[in-house]
């Protein structure tokens, strides 16, 4: 398996921008898991999704974020209107047990000038 | 809201010192969950622990979950230039409605240096 598959790696956007990160999770894996990593704040779960369905989306920051998951092989995060403070590296993860484990994608670094 | 904090947030050592990362939290986790994360790349799982007390072992790396399931340490025993990274504790939740959400720690950047 090609693990977790996430696109693009970079994204360099204007504010005001639409942005829409994209994830395959490994094939098999139910859970999926949409984080968001800074220096000031680590890692934060921002929604997360189970067969497909979201389940907590508690993290969202705001309106301007949205997540869907049409089917099990791939999900995104949609941000609109985009500002500066959205910019950090939003990681996608899957996993079939989520209490022994997840798998990280690499990561869409976002920067939004 | 749970937390995990980790200790030290910065570690620089020679290659072959021994060192311990510590995370702690006042909250009770159902698992708690070791990654390293290299620059440019997603945190990879290196371990994970269930059960009060438990103890493991992969290599010179070994892993304790406290006994009240609160806290963890990871003890790296001479350490290797390709044991850099940013080391991650995260925590599932107690609960049914959280078990599967994790909770991760503030982080340990650890150098080794030849």
């Amino acid at each position: 398996d090609a693990g977790v598959i996430q696109s693009p790696r970079h994204e360099v956007t204007e504010m005001g921008q639409e942005v829409t990160l994209r994830c395959k999770p490994i094939s098999g894996h139910d859970y999926l898991f949409w984080y968001r990593q800074t220096m000031m704040r680590g890692l934060e779960l921002l929604i997360y999704f189970n067969n497909n369905v979201p389940i907590d989306d508690s993290g969202m920051p705001e309106d301007r974020f949205s997540a869907k998951m049409p089917n099990a092989s791939f999900s995104t995060l949609k941000i609109q209107p985009s500002e500066p403070r959205d910019s950090a590296v939003y990681f996608c993860a899957s996993s079939l047990w989520p209490n022994y484990g997840y798998t990280f994608g690499s990561g869409t670094r976002l920067t939004v000038v | 809201t749970q937390l995990l904090e980790q200790s030290p947030q910065f570690l620089s050592i020679q290659e072959g010192e021994n060192l311990t990362v510590y995370c702690n939290s006042s909250s009770v986790f159902s698992s708690l969950q070791w990654y390293r994360q290299e620059p440019g790349e997603g945190p990879v799982l290196l371990v994970t622990v269930v059960t009060g007390g438990e103890v493991k072992k992969l290599k010179r790396l070994t892993f304790q979950f406290g006994d009240a399931r609160k806290d963890s340490s990871l003890h790296i025993t001479a350490a290797q230039p390709g044991d850099t990274g940013l080391y991650l504790c995260a925590g599932g939740g107690i609960n049914t409605g959280t078990a599967s959400k994790l909770t991760f720690g503030t982080g340990t950047r650890l150098q080794v240096t030849l």
